[in-house]
Formats: C-alpha cells, structure tokens, sequence
C-alpha cells in the first residue's frame, strides 16, 4: 500500500508568493495532520482533521496559514504571502480510525523562501 | 500541559555499543499515548512504537527495547549493538486521550551518530 503523498517535494519561492502544499493521506485513513519542522521550533503540529473536518487548528501561525481537506484523499495547506520565517519541513500524516494516535508520515515537503 | 523533553541532545557511539535514549513527559491526563519516531538522514519520520499509559509492559523488537516507567514518567528506548544505520534523530512525542484529541506533542529529538 501507498504511504502518504505528500507533493512537491521541494519548493523554492520568494517572499510573497503563494505557496500550496499537498497531502494525499493513506487510503481509508480518517485524521490527517499537517505539522512543520524547524531547527528552532522542533516539530509542531498546525492543524488536524476528523473526517474532512478541521479539529484543531490552533497550532496555525497566523492568517497566511490557511488548510483545506475537501475529501477523504486530499489536503491542502497554503500560505499567502509567504515570508522567509515559513522556511521549514512541512509534514503531513494520517491515522486510522482502527489504530487513533498512531500516526504515519509522509516524506515532507521542505519550503524555502527567498 | 503536556510536555516532552528529550534530555540528550547528540550522542555519539561505537558500532556494537549498547545505548539508552531518554524520555520524561508531563501531562495531567490519566490514559495518554507514548511514541518513539525515527527520522533517518534521508529526513522522513518513521513510525517505532506506541505505548498506552495502561500497558507498562517492556517491549523488545529485536535490537531495540522500550522501558516505560509511570513513577518517573518516563518512557526509555534502548538501541542493543547499535549500527552504523541506527544513525539517525530519534523523537519521543505524547498524545494525550482524553477529550479524543490525537494532538502529538513531541520532544525536541535526540541524534544518534553509530561510528563504524
């Protein structure tokens, strides 16, 4: 079975610019996570969703953060404008209804703004 | 709140030594989850274990060991004969059940250098 898809892989964007990260979660899976890593912050979790439905999202930056789920195979995480402080790893991982708080990562995304 | 603090931040050991990678957590909640990451060089998180706050039992899976200790919180990963590919940071992270939240919370990682 297919991990989790996480695209594109490296992103190199200037300040400004429109950024959109994208997470295809394992099939079946239920909750989905989008977190960021930096060498400051360590690893930290932005937002969550249920079933589609955004849980928690009060790990999110600031209103240039924004995160979609419009189905059960597909999430978007974007930020507009970007600045150079979004430079990072961004991470998404699913779990499963069956296995709640096991959950599985995908490669990442690393995000560089210039 | 919760929290999880890995201690060490790099160690640095020879091939076939044995080591300990430390974890001590805080929450207030009574039924929580534990969990041991591994993100290689190559920069992916990979999934080792999860332990809930019931189950105290060590867990061994070949090499590797966990030691869970609920009077000290603390949730302990043992490398045996370490390798040079055990090289890698290993993270400790924390989930806490109740209020159903699956929110982790992680330490700040420990890096594991295996010399050959």
């Amino acid at each position: 079975d297919a991990g989790v898809i996480q695209s594109p892989r490296h992103e190199v964007t200037e300040m400004g610019q429109e950024v959109t990260l994208r997470c295809k979660p394992i099939s079946g899976h239920n909750s989905l996570f989008w977190y960021r890593q930096t060498m400051m912050r360590g690893l930290e979790l932005l937002i969550y969703f249920n079933n589609n439905v955004p849980i928690d999202d009060s790990g999110m930056p600031e209103d240039r953060f924004s995160a979609k789920m419009p189905n059960a195979s597909f999430s978007t995480l974007k930020i507009q404008p970007s600045e150079p402080r979004d430079s990072a790893v961004y991470f998404c991982a699913s779990s499963s209804r069956e296995n709640t708080h096991e959950q599985y990562f995908g490669p990442g995304t690393r995000l560089t703004v210039t | 709140a919760q929290k999880v603090t890995q201690a060490q931040t790099e160690i640095s050991v020879v091939e076939k030594e044995d080591v300990t990678l430390d974890c001590v957590y805080e929450t207030r909640d009574t039924t929580y989850y534990l969990f041991w990451y591994k993100q290689p060089p190559s920069g992916e998180l990979v999934f080792l274990i999860r332990r809930n706050s019931f189950d105290e039992q060590n867990e061994i899976s070949g090499r590797y060991s966990w030691n869970f200790q609920k009077s000290t919180s603390s949730f302990n990963f043992t490398i045996t004969a370490s390798q040079v590919v055990d090289s890698a940071v290993y993270f400790c992270a924390l989930s806490e059940a109740q209020g159903g939240s699956e929110k982790l919370v992680f330490g700040k990682g420990t890096k594991l250098t295996v010399n050959p």
